[in-house]
């Protein structure tokens, strides 16, 4: 069961454009976390949302966690060549303090 | 800085072959996992270990297994090594406890390939 869901799965685009990335369950968490993966490597955290509503920015990068905490966003302003990479959302589901639950990705390729 | 070793970045067996994945973590975190990661199929947890000597299977435990006889360290073990197998693994570590988010630190992965 596919219980987070990303949407798209693939994006290619050009340098400077903005875009946003999408993470939906039927589920609620207690927290969800961004990860970035290049080629070849492991995944990297980016951050961690906890609150429902919560809007956290990491430079052109903003993540926003859902009012229910069943769903999340990552927008990407003025998109960047380094930006290229696998996007993984996770979820943490109350009760499991270890496991997680990954979306299977959203592999983005920014063209200069 | 927190850190997650896998002992190879590549690794090339014969089918039947006994393999060993090593991950070491230097954060004194109690979590560790094993995942494989293969196109359209994203991650899925293999085995994770919450304690020293302490394992539980995941979804996809069959044809593994897992040591993990000191806090830092967590091997995986393909017993007979077979074709399907041939995957890039992922090791990761966290924090347990209550308040912490469950935030998992990865390691650069072991691309292995099983001829």
């Amino acid at each position: 069961t596919q219980l987070l869901e990303q949407s798209p799965q693939f994006l290619s685009i050009q340098e400077g454009e903005n875009l946003t990335v999408y993470c939906n369950s039927s589920s609620v968490f207690s927290s969800l976390q961004w990860y970035r993966q290049e080629p070849g490597e492991g995944p990297v955290l980016l951050v961690t949302v906890v609150t429902g509503g919560e809007v956290k920015k990491l430079k052109r990068l903003t993540f926003q966690f859902g009012d229910a905490r069943k769903d999340s966003s990552l927008h990407i302003t003025a998109a960047q060549p380094g930006d290229t990479g696998l996007y993984l959302c996770a979820g943490a589901r109350g009760g499991s303090n270890y496991k997680l639950t990954f979306g299977k990705g959203t592999l983005l390729t920014v063209n200069p | 800085d927190v850190k997650v070793t896998q002992s190879s970045r590549y690794l090339v067996k014969r089918t039947g072959e006994k393999v060993f994945l090593e991950c070491v973590q230097d954060m004194d975190h109690e979590n560790m996992f094993w995942y494989r990661q293969d196109p359209g199929l994203g991650l899925r947890l293999i085995y994770f270990s919450y304690d020293v000597k302490m394992k539980e299977k995941g979804d996809i435990p069959e044809g593994y297994s897992v040591s993990r006889e000191k806090k830092e360290r967590f091997s995986l073990i393909l017993e007979s090594a077979s074709t399907n197998q041939t995957s890039m693994y992922l090791c990761a570590s966290s924090l347990w406890g209550q308040g912490v988010f469950n935030e998992q630190f990865f390691g650069p992965g072991t691309r292995l390939t099983v001829l």
